[in-house]
C-alpha cells in the first residue's frame, strides 16, 4: 500500500492568512494526487485533482502543486469558510489511500 | 447532476453482517464508465477507502478489509452495496459510497450513514 503522510496535523491560522499543507507519498504517485476539503458532519468535497488541477467551482485561492512523492496545498489568502480539514489523496493505484488530515482552525 | 444516497441499519450486532445500499438518482448506474466506491470515516479519525466497482462489474477491494468484504451492484434498482461480514466495534464508522474518487466533474459523493457496531 502507499501510504500518504500530511503534515501539519493541525494548524491555528488567521483570516487572511496564508497556509501552505504537505503530503508525501511513501513512493513515487507522479501526479495521482487529489485534495479534499471536509467541514463537520459532511461528505468531503473535491478541491484539486491531478496535483494542480482546479475542480470546477473551486475558488482560485486554492492551488495544488508538486510531483513525485511530495505535493502542496495552498490557500493563498484563508477565508472563513474554509476553516476545515483537508486530505490528499492518492489514486495512482489500489487500495487507494488518504493522508491522515490537516485540520485548519481559527487563530 | 447526479446524487448518491446511503441506506441501510444504523445499528449492527458484532459478528454479524453490515449491509448498506447506495442509490444512485440523476443517471443510470450502468452507463457510462465508471468507479462506485465505498469509505469510511470512525469518529475523529481519517477516511479508509474499502473498496470499488465498475460499470462492468469488476472490483477491487482494501487488502486490510477484502476477506470480508462485498461489493456488488443491482442495476435494476440503480443501486450499489456493501456487505461486511464478522463486524467489531473496530468497524463503527460513517459509512459513504463515491463515484470516480478524484475525477473531475464526475467525483461526487453521498452524505454518509453512522453505522455502530454495538450488543
Amino acid at each position: 500500500d502507499i501510504q500518504m503522510t500530511q503534515s501539519p496535523s493541525s494548524l491555528s491560522a488567521s483570516v487572511g492568512d496564508r497556509v501552505t499543507i504537505t503530503c508525501r507519498a511513501s513512493q513515487s504517485i507522479t501526479s495521482y494526487l487529489n485534495w479534499y476539503q471536509q467541514k463537520p458532519g459532511k461528505a468531503p468535497k473535491l478541491l484539486i485533482y491531478a496535483a494542480s488541477s482546479l475542480q470546477s467551482g473551486v475558488p482560485s485561492r486554492f492551488s495544488g502543486s508538486g510531483s513525485g512523492t511530495d505535493f502542496t496545498l495552498t490557500i493563498s489568502s484563508l477565508l472563513p469558510e474554509d476553516f476545515a480539514t483537508y486530505y490528499c489523496q492518492q489514486s495512482y493505484n489500489t487500495p487507494l489511500t488518504f493522508g491522515g488530515g490537516t485540520k485548519v482552525e481559527i487563530k | 447532476q447526479v446524487q448518491l444516497q446511503e441506506s441501510g441499519p444504523g445499528l449492527v450486532k458484532p459478528s454479524q453482517t453490515l449491509s448498506l445500499t447506495c442509490t444512485v438518482s440523476g443517471g443510470s448506474i450502468s452507463s457510462g464508465s465508471y468507479y462506485w466506491s465505498w469509505i469510511r470515516q470512525p469518529a475523529g479519525k481519517g477516511l479508509e477507502w474499502i473498496g470499488r466497482i465498475y460499470t462492468s462489474g469488476s472490483t477491487n477491494y482494501n487488502p486490510s478489509l477484502k476477506s470480508r468484504v462485498t461489493i456488488s451492484v443491482d442495476t435494476s434498482k440503480n443501486q450499489f452495496s456493501l456487505k461486511l461480514n464478522s463486524v467489531t466495534a473496530a468497524d463503527t464508522a460513517v459509512y459513504y459510497c463515491a463515484r470516480d474518487l478524484g475525477y473531475p466533474n464526475t467525483d461526487s459523493w453521498g452524505q454518509g450513514t453512522l453505522v455502530t457496531v454495538s450488543s
